[in-house]
């Protein structure tokens, strides 16, 4: 079945700095990559996806590559913000049946 | 109003207790989902409904019985759980359960079992 790993589990960065948080994938057949966040006594949200037909989505301040070959993905957040700060999710499926695998998260710090 | 809502936020019971957690999305989906989030773990997704119909069970123990009576609400029966089942419960929805469809989660049921 598909395994995700996701790295690093932690990142604290300066308000104002780039964040970039990275998964692999190990199913090449993974078509569907989406990013959740989720703050603190909240559900996870998600924040953007992407599908294997692209190699890039941007929606402002947050960017998603995605790199077929490697079978790896990341997201990418710049001009970070405070209320950045939350654990972020990665996870892949398939089109056949969406069962979601999710990564173990990063939980991403952004001081003023 | 939020598209899925889950009751109650947080639930203390003992090992021979029988609770109920409830789910209820707004968002027209035809399928449901109930996860697992334990600390430093990856979510682990435990059933899946599609138009009431159970289309999947991931080898979840028979204390955890679910019921979704519609395609708007899905239940999670909880009957004599044990310490390791202390967790956070997420509900979810998507349009279908096939293709490339978003998932949406409620805030989730805080479960403490003394």
């Amino acid at each position: 079945g598909e395994n995700v790993e996701q790295h690093p589990s932690t990142l604290s960065v300066q308000e104002g700095d780039s964040a970039v948080i990275k998964c692999t994938y190990s199913d090449s057949a993974s078509n569907y990559f989406p990013w959740y966040k989720q703050e603190l006594g909240k559900g996870p949200q998600l924040i953007i996806d992407i599908r294997s037909n692209v190699g890039e989505k941007k929606d402002q301040r947050i960017a998603v590559t995605l790199n077929k070959t490697a079978k790896h993905f990341s997201l990418h957040i710049t001009e970070t913000q405070p209320e950045d700060s939350a654990v972020y999710f990665c996870a892949a499926s398939n089109t056949g049946f969406q069962k979601l695998v999710f990564g173990t998260g990063t939980r991403l710090l952004v001081s003023p | 109003e939020t598209g899925v809502t889950q009751t109650p936020r947080h639930l203390v019971m003992g090992m021979t207790n029988k609770k109920s957690l409830k789910c209820e999305q707004h968002l027209g989906h035809n399928a449901m989902y109930w996860y697992k989030q334990s600390a430093k773990k990856p979510l682990e997704l435990m059933f899946v409904y599609s138009l009431e119909e159970r289309v999947e069970n991931n080898s979840v123990p028979s204390r955890f019985s679910p019921e979704c009576p519609n395609s708007s609400h899905l239940f999670l029966h909880l009957h004599t759980l044990q310490p390791e089942d202390s967790a956070l419960y997420l509900c979810a929805s998507s349009q279908t359960v096939g293709g490339l469809q978003p998932q949406h989660f409620g805030d989730g049921t805080r479960l403490s079992i003394l």
